[in-house]
């Protein structure tokens, strides 16, 4: 079965500092794995998708994530975060066949000032 | 191309109430997807469906929940005697289709049930 785990809760950067938010993965399959980003009492949009193609996949705003099967890892990064990137940023993985995703829980990014 | 619709976005409901829950998928897009978001979680699958067919309820509660997806019209979940348990986000999403799950997902922007 797949599953993704985020290793943190919560993430504080400084305007202008690189974001690093880490994302695990377990599957037994080749996965499809999104990150999607939701704003407070938004909707969630998404960042970027990897499918089985480049492993550096560039998204929306700056955003990129790098598929480390050695690692099983989907680590998301940004060179410098603004202050519109705070937000609850989720790490997902489809359950191929099935259609659903598979959420990790989360993790909230502050910046400050 | 308007996006995935849901109504209504805020939804106050007293315990035993009904809890009707709409979404609207993007154009062209027949598979829906609704995930229920309990405070301070993640998002949870719930239920999949195609026009008129249910795919996939593995996520959903075994009594009062259930969920339709009509030739014509919106996707509907219900919510039967409500229970204060039962406040959360509910999101719903959609897709052209399913493809293994290679397709992304378009969210709407949730529906916040409260239930007092």
């Amino acid at each position: 079965a797949q599953s993704v785990t985020q290793l943190d809760s919560h993430v504080s950067v400084s305007e202008g500092t690189p974001v690093l938010l880490r994302c695990n993965y377990s599957s037994s399959y080749s996965p499809s794995l999104f990150w999607y980003v939701q704003h407070p009492n938004k909707g969630l949009q998404l960042l970027l998708k990897y499918t089985s193609a480049a492993t550096l996949v560039k998204g929306i705003n700056g955003f990129e994530a790098e598929f480390k099967k050695s690692e099983t890892s989907f680590h998301l990064t940004k060179p410098s975060a603004h202050m519109s990137d705070a937000a609850e940023y989720f790490c997902v993985v489809s359950d191929l066949g099935r259609g659903k995703l598979i959420f990790g829980q989360g993790t909230e990014l502050s910046v400050k000032p | 191309n308007a996006g995935v619709m849901q109504n209504p976005r805020h939804l106050v409901r007293r315990r035993g109430q009904e809890a009707r829950l709409r979404c609207s998928p993007m154009k062209g897009h027949s598979h829906v997807y609704w995930y229920r978001q309990l405070p301070e979680e993640g998002l949870k699958f719930m239920v999949y469906l195609q026009k008129e067919n249910i795919i996939d309820e593995s996520g959903m509660p075994k009594e009062r929940f259930s969920a339709e997806f009509p030739k014509e019209g919106p996707s509907i979940l219900r919510i039967q005697q409500v229970v204060r348990g039962d406040s959360a986000a509910y999101f719903c999403a959609s897709s052209p289709g399913a493809a293994g799950g290679r397709y992304e997902q378009y969210f709407g922007p949730g529906t916040r049930l409260t239930v007092t």
